[in-house]
């Protein structure tokens, strides 16, 4: 039993260069999440999926886009990079209690 | 936005010490309080998921209460000890399913 996975762990990327972070999740939850972890911030919700076919905007959405492929996978994507967007990316689903995936450290430069 | 206070945001407490601290959430639409134990350089990880006002859970020397009606929830670790060392974090969850979560307050426990 996997749980949650994010590919990938580690990306340095170019200021405007283009990304997707992928996410699946085999518990057949329902929610799925994007956040960030910057120091200080704490958890900051991007997007968030309540069910499949469905997105809503979390806290900070901007420079970013999500898609709910099907009931296991959400991905998030960077369509131009910017140096803000330094950040750990964790994703997470779930129906009770949320469970993590291990999280992707980007970088742009 | 949810506004999710915790406090403190960090707290230093010697070995054997017990320790509490708070989460407070706006008391409307409320659907569930979550907490999590978040170590350094690992995911964060469920402690409880409280839904009844007045609820009371626990788990081993860690236990917390929710008041859903003032909107704020206690977390107590009895006898801390330096594997305790985590960030602490509370997240309500509306009845839309959003999950927001506090800052966290980091808690070092010193041997």
């Amino acid at each position: 039993n996997a749980g949650v996975t994010q590919t990938p762990k580690f990306q340095v990327l170019k200021t405007g260069q283009s990304m997707t972070l992928q996410c699946a999740q085999d518990m057949n939850h329902n929610s799925m999440y994007w956040y960030r972890q910057d120091p200080g911030m704490g958890l900051r919700l991007i997007y968030y999926s309540a069910s499949e076919g469905t997105t809503d905007k979390g806290e900070v959405p901007n420079g970013y886009n999500v898609s709910r492929l099907n009931k296991r996978e959400f991905s998030l994507r960077l369509e131009s990079a910017a140096p803000s967007q330094t950040s750990v990316y964790f994703c997470a689903s779930n129906r009770e209690e949320a469970f993590f995936g291990q999280g992707t450290r980007l970088t742009v430069v | 936005i949810l506004n999710v206070e915790q406090s403190p945001q960090s707290l230093h407490v010697q070995e054997g010490d017990s320790t509490n601290f708070t989460c407070s959430f706006p008391s409307s639409n409320f659907y569930a309080l979550h907490w999590y134990r978040w170590e350094t350089a690992k995911s964060p990880e469920a402690l409880f998921v409280m839904t009844l006002n007045g609820d009371e859970k626990k788990k081993g020397r860690i236990s917390a209460t929710l008041n859903t009606k003032e909107g704020y929830s206690y977390l107590y670790i009895k006898g801390s000890q330096p594997e305790d060392s985590a960030t602490y974090l509370c997240a309500p969850g509306g009845s839309n399913y959003k999950l927001t979560f506090g800052k966290g307050t980091l808690l070092t426990v010193n041997p």
